[in-house]
């Protein structure tokens, strides 16, 4: 059974902190890291996608990974309330197929 | 371009009851895919289809779930009958299928079962 672990929090930050988001996951296979925002009462949306170890920037966001420890994690820089949301971690494995398994997510607010 | 397409948006319904949900995908996606997401949890893949042909369906409960996309365009889901645990929102989610991972998230069904 793959899983993918993630702290349900709220994690609270102050505006303008890093917001710090981690993820574990059990198959050593896996291949593609992917971070969701999901906003309550609304559909998940793609933020970043990794798929090398290392780290991966886009704008405010920093996705990192480490395949050797099994992490990926997500990095909010200058974080604002409108970041307030869920963040779910989801892994795909090898393979030709594409069947993500997600974690439970991560709440995070962001207060002014 | 527009989105993926759901409806309807909330269905309320008794147990033991039929219920049936349906998506439109974005033009051009050939892959789809179901997902049920619990309060609280993360989307479970229920089932994934690349035209109109099942890839993946280890995970739909088959005794009282069922899915079909048959021209390779809308699909639909449909449980019968309806259990308390089948409450949840009921997400479908389409790729191009070429070349991305890149999923795009309808807005959802909300499903209630008294």
């Amino acid at each position: 059974q793959k899983e993918v672990e993630q702290n349900s929090g709220p994690l609270s930050v102050p505006e303008g902190a890093i917001a710090s988001l981690n993820c574990t996951y059990s198959d050593r296979g896996s291949q593609s890291f992917f971070w969701y925002r999901q906003y309550s009462g609304k559909s998940p949306e793609l933020i970043m996608s990794i798929y090398s170890n290392g780290d991966k920037e886009d704008g405010r966001f920093t996705a990192q990974l480490n395949k050797a420890s099994q992490y990926v994690s997500l990095l909010i820089r200058d974080s604002q309330p409108s970041d307030s949301a869920t963040y779910l971690c989801a892994v795909k494995g090898g393979g030709g197929s594409y069947i993500p398994t997600f974690g439970r997510g991560t709440s995070l607010i962001v207060h002014p | 371009e527009a989105g993926v397409a759901q409806s309807p948006r909330y269905k309320i319904i008794e147990k033991r009851q039929s219920v049936a949900f349906w998506c439109n995908p974005i033009s051009g996606h050939a892959t789809l895919y179901w997902y049920q997401q619990i309060l609280g949890q993360g989307p479970k893949l229920l089932i994934q289809f690349q035209n109109n042909g099942v890839v993946d369906d280890s995970q739909l409960p088959k005794d009282r779930f069922s899915a079909e996309r048959l021209k390779g365009v809308d699909s639909t889901l449909k449980i019968q009958p309806a259990k308390l645990e089948d409450s949840a929102v009921y997400l479908c989610a389409t790729r191009t299928g070429v070349g991305t991972d890149t999923q795009y998230f309808g807005p959802g069904t909300r499903l209630t079962v008294l």
